[in-house]
């Protein structure tokens, strides 16, 4: 049971060029997210999926898409990354038990750098 | 005025001590709140959460919400140096049915052997 696996861990990018972040959770869980954090900025929400087929725009979505692939998968594109998105990244996946009662589990995070 | 705000510190405290951490959130309509612990270089990790207020304890943990004064802490009693890291503060609440989850900037904690 590996839980929230990222892929790749460290990425260097020049500006303009684009990628995309890998995340995976075998947990069956309904709702998954992208966080990036940033020094003295904490952790801020870029996209969320509540279920498979649906997607949502966070606090800072600016600059990139996201796709819900299955219920296991769910991506972050950097169509034409900048500087200003150097930052870790963090994929997460959560279930709503009851009553609010809601654990999310992070993976390991991409250190990404653009030049 | 931050949504969720927290002392960044560090806080330092002896090992044994019991170390309070704050966070204070602006919006009223907050359901949820969480205490995260993340080392240096890692992911976060769930500590606790709370929906009610008072009081909710797991083990060494305690967490505390005030929703009238928009007050969450987290009490850690006997604190050990494996405690060191940094501890977030989240807040989720549902607007027009859209999901917020804001995290504070994370209060940086010492325990001193």
């Amino acid at each position: 049971n590996a839980g929230v696996t990222q892929t790749p861990k460290f990425q260097v990018l020049k500006t303009g060029q684009s990628m995309t972040l890998q995340c995976a959770q075998d947990m069956n869980h309904n709702s998954m997210y992208w966080y990036r954090q940033d020094p003295g900025m904490g952790l801020r929400l870029i996209y969320y999926s509540a279920s498979e087929g649906t997607t949502d725009k966070g606090e800072v979505p600016n600059g990139y898409n996201v796709s819900r692939l299955n219920k296991r998968e769910f991506s972050l594109r950097l169509e034409s990354a900048a500087p200003s998105q150097t930052s870790v990244y963090f994929c997460a996946s959560s279930e709503v038990l009851y009553r609010s009662q809601e654990t999310q589990y992070f993976g390991p995070g991409t250190r990404l750098l653009v030049l | 005025q931050k949504e969720v705000e927290q002392n960044s510190g560090p806080l330092s405290v002896p090992e044994g001590a019991i170390a309070s951490l704050n966070c204070t959130y602006s919006d009223r309509g907050s359901q949820s709140f969480f205490w995260y612990r993340q080392y240096s270089g890692k992911s976060p990790e769930l500590i606790m959460f709370i929906y009610s207020n008072g009081d909710k304890e797991d083990g060494r943990f305690t967490a505390q919400l005030n929703k009238a004064s928009q007050y969450v802490s987290l009490l850690i009693r006997d604190s050990q140096p494996s405690d060191s890291a940094t501890y977030l503060c989240a807040v989720k609440s549902i607007t027009s049915g859209t999901y917020k989850y804001i995290f504070g900037t994370g209060t940086r904690l010492k325990v001193l052997a």
